[in-house]
């Protein structure tokens, strides 16, 4: 089983707040993803790191921000929250000693009022 | 481009019955190839991956999966479903060069008793 960790699980905020979900692994990954999903659809790759200082933006186009300071830490972040960000966040983590199986966290549901 | 297909967006089963998930993909050379499964509300957790060797590859929970080079496809199975069955399963495709990572649209399982 994996070790991946997001936080909060569930977060309720109004417009314009910002937010901050947290996402940390103690696999020692070089790799680190966040996937956005709606119920019952398919993955989106929002953002991913390579290691410490690397940060891509995935397929999707997204409005939140991430950083990537530590090996284990990888924040994602919305400046300015609106209902369109509503969604489930996943964070995941791969290695290629694991041939790069990807491991999930539990993800952190947003709604966005 | 790599892609990955899953022909069903949803499959319904009786309990007790046998189950096939169909997944097909495209890419040059072989890949590496995972299921997942998520449950509502939940993070994905990887079932099964082939990397090499034997075809047939059994993983967690009474799955298989075979992969099949000719037909490009990498198929889930289980001889026996349970009601706890019922979830959405992800095929995934990992491309080693490029260190990439192409998920399906997922396919529903329904339990019926």
């Amino acid at each position: 089983e994996a070790d991946i960790y997001q936080t909060p699980r569930y977060l309720v905020i109004g417009t314009g707040k910002k937010i901050t979900l947290e996402c940390s692994q103690t696999m020692g990954h070089d790799k680190m993803y966040w996937y956005q999903q709606d119920p019952g659809m398919e993955l989106h790759l929002i953002h991913y790191s390579y290691g410490v200082n690397s940060t891509e933006k995935g397929d999707l186009s997204s409005e939140s921000t991430v950083s990537r300071i530590r090996t284990e830490h990888f924040p994602l972040t919305l400046e300015s929250a609106r209902p369109s960000h509503t969604s489930q966040y996943l964070c995941a983590s791969s290695e290629e000693a694991s041939g790069n199986t990807i491991y999930f966290g539990e993800g952190s549901w947003l709604t966005v009022v | 481009a790599q892609s990955v297909t899953q022909p069903d967006i949803h499959i319904t089963v009786s309990e007790g019955a046998s189950l096939e998930l169909r997944c097909n993909y495209s890419y040059g050379a072989t890949p590496y190839l995972f299921w997942y499964v998520q449950s509502p509300g939940q993070g994905l957790q990887l079932l099964l991956k082939y990397f090499s060797g034997d075809t047939l590859v059994q993983g967690i929970k009474g799955f298989e999966a075979e992969f099949k080079r000719s037909q490009s496809s990498f198929n889930l199975r289980k001889p026996s479903v349970h009601w706890s069955d019922a979830a959405e399963y992800f095929c995934a495709v990992g491309v080693y060069a490029g260190n990439q990572f192409y998920f399906g649209t997922g396919t529903s399982l329904t339990v019926i008793p």
